[in-house]
């Protein structure tokens, strides 16, 4: 079973930032917090991942709590080719594959 | 460098028949990860390979499905005697090394029953 928790659902203005969050409050040390995305029943897509601290790349950046309970995916300026089923996975330690869970639809609106 | 290549990207079998789908990961990649997405649904984990070795199955059906990913060549996912409820997409993943690391997706093989 997915060990995340998000949202179904978010609407973003085309040209905004979309701000997605995801819940992780039982991982675990060495458990790394992955993002992957799929347009429209293409192949899953990855984003970013981090362990502890924020992290930024090309595509997006991601905060994680200092916790570690939570974290969010920010996509600085999102666009309609943005839309898509956003997923949070939790991924190390005893878990060897990523396992994914309903994630969040991002409707970006023009 | 080749992303994951997965052919055919479509596939339509007769009930009773068998679908052999193939995987072939990312140079230097030797892991390789297989999902299944039935329509509707979202993705769920098959079985995970490394070369000439199955490292997790815990997600294959216990009948008709196979896997495997020899020294040389693709992965190949095996489904025999099909039956409607297997048309889905299904997606295979590779990795460089065991997790967690990126895994890169191919863009998947539809298989219609019929």
């Amino acid at each position: 079973d997915a060990k995340t928790t998000q949202p179904p659902s978010m609407d973003c203005a085309e040209g905004r930032a979309a701000n997605l969050p995801c819940n992780h409050s039982t991982i675990s040390g060495n458990e790394y917090v992955y993002w992957y995305r799929q347009i429209h029943s293409q192949g899953p897509q990855y984003i970013i991942h981090g362990l502890k601290n924020n992290e930024t790349n090309e595509m997006a950046s991601l905060i994680i709590t200092e916790d570690r309970k939570s974290s969010t995916l920010i996509l600085p300026h999102a666009t309609l080719r943005d839309t898509a089923v956003y997923y949070c996975i939790v991924w190390g330690g005893a878990t060897n594959k990523l396992i994914f869970g309903t994630g969040t639809l991002l409707a970006v609106q023009p | 460098n080749a992303g994951v290549m997965q052919n055919p990207r479509h596939l339509v079998r007769r009930r009773g028949q068998e679908a052999r789908l193939r995987c072939s990961p990312m140079k230097g990649h030797s892991h390789v990860y297989w999902y299944r997405q039935l329509p509707e649904e979202g993705l769920k984990f098959m079985v995970y390979l490394q070369k000439e070795n199955i490292i997790d199955e815990s997600g294959m059906p216990k009948e008709r499905f196979s896997a495997e990913f020899p020294k040389e060549g693709p992965s190949i996912l095996r489904i025999q005697q099909v039956v409607r409820g297997d048309s889905a997409a299904y997606f295979c993943a590779s990795s460089p090394r065991t997790g967690p690391y990126e895994a890169f997706f191919g863009q998947g093989t539809r298989l219609t029953v019929v």
